[in-house]
């Protein structure tokens, strides 16, 4: 069974613009959430989606945005950005009833 | 709010040396669980641990959960050089949200 996959691997924008990535989760599985990895703040919860709704989310600001599709692909937006969001997005996806998260590779975005 | 403190922050040791990693919480622990993430890469899911007391072993490596639930221990027996990496704790908040919040990380260097 594939694993989690993430698109794409790595991006550079510049202050300012806003990026898309792509989360495709490892079938079956309906729940996906999205981390922020950082030296300085480490690894932080940005939001969690299931069945194309979003049921958690962390303490990041309005622009940070996500929705889910029916085939539980994932996406995550960030609009306006800044320096300090450069960082290594994750995403991991769950199966539902298990607790075990299971992490894709990242994108790796910096912001120039 | 709930933190995990691992230690130590950075560890090297020779092959074939026996180690082990700290996970303190501050609050009671809901779910633990360990990951393993070589740098700029995504997390490997190690074990997860629930029950105080708990103990699981996956090849070299064994983790353990105390019986207050408070701290976890990861042990590595006779290490590898493909034992290093960045190994995480998370641990969920027992609000059912599945969003995880994680320890600083603690980094291995394995000497041939």
């Amino acid at each position: 069974k594939a694993g989690v996959t993430q698109t794409p691997r790595y991006l550079i924008k510049t202050r300012g613009q806003q990026v898309t990535l792509s989360c495709s989760p490892i079938s079956g599985h309906r729940s996906v959430s999205w981390y922020q990895q950082t030296p300085g703040q480490g690894l932080q919860f940005l939001f969690e989606y299931f069945s194309e709704t979003q049921r958690n989310k962390g303490n990041f600001p309005g622009r940070f945005s996500g929705r889910q599709f029916s085939n539980s692909r994932s996406e995550m937006n960030v609009s306006t950005l800044e320096l300090g969001d450069s960082a290594l997005y994750l995403c991991a996806s769950r199966r539902t009833g298990y607790s075990e998260q299971f992490f894709g590779p990242g994108t790796r975005l910096t912001v120039l | 709010s709930q933190e995990l403190e691992q230690s130590p922050q950075s560890l090297i040791v020779q092959e074939g040396k026996n180690l082990t990693i700290n996970c303190t919480s501050s609050k009671t622990l809901y779910g633990l669980y360990w990951y393993k993430q070589k740098y700029g890469e995504g997390l490997i899911f190690l074990m997860m641990l629930q029950k105080g007391g708990e103990e699981k072993s996956h090849e070299k490596i064994t983790a353990k959960l105390d019986e207050k639930k408070q701290q976890s221990s990861l042990h590595i027996t006779a290490s590898q050089p493909s034992h290093a990496g960045i190994y995480l704790c998370g641990a969920d908040d027992g609000t059912g949200a599945n969003n995880l919040f994680f320890g600083t990380g603690t980094r291995l260097t394995v000497i041939p």
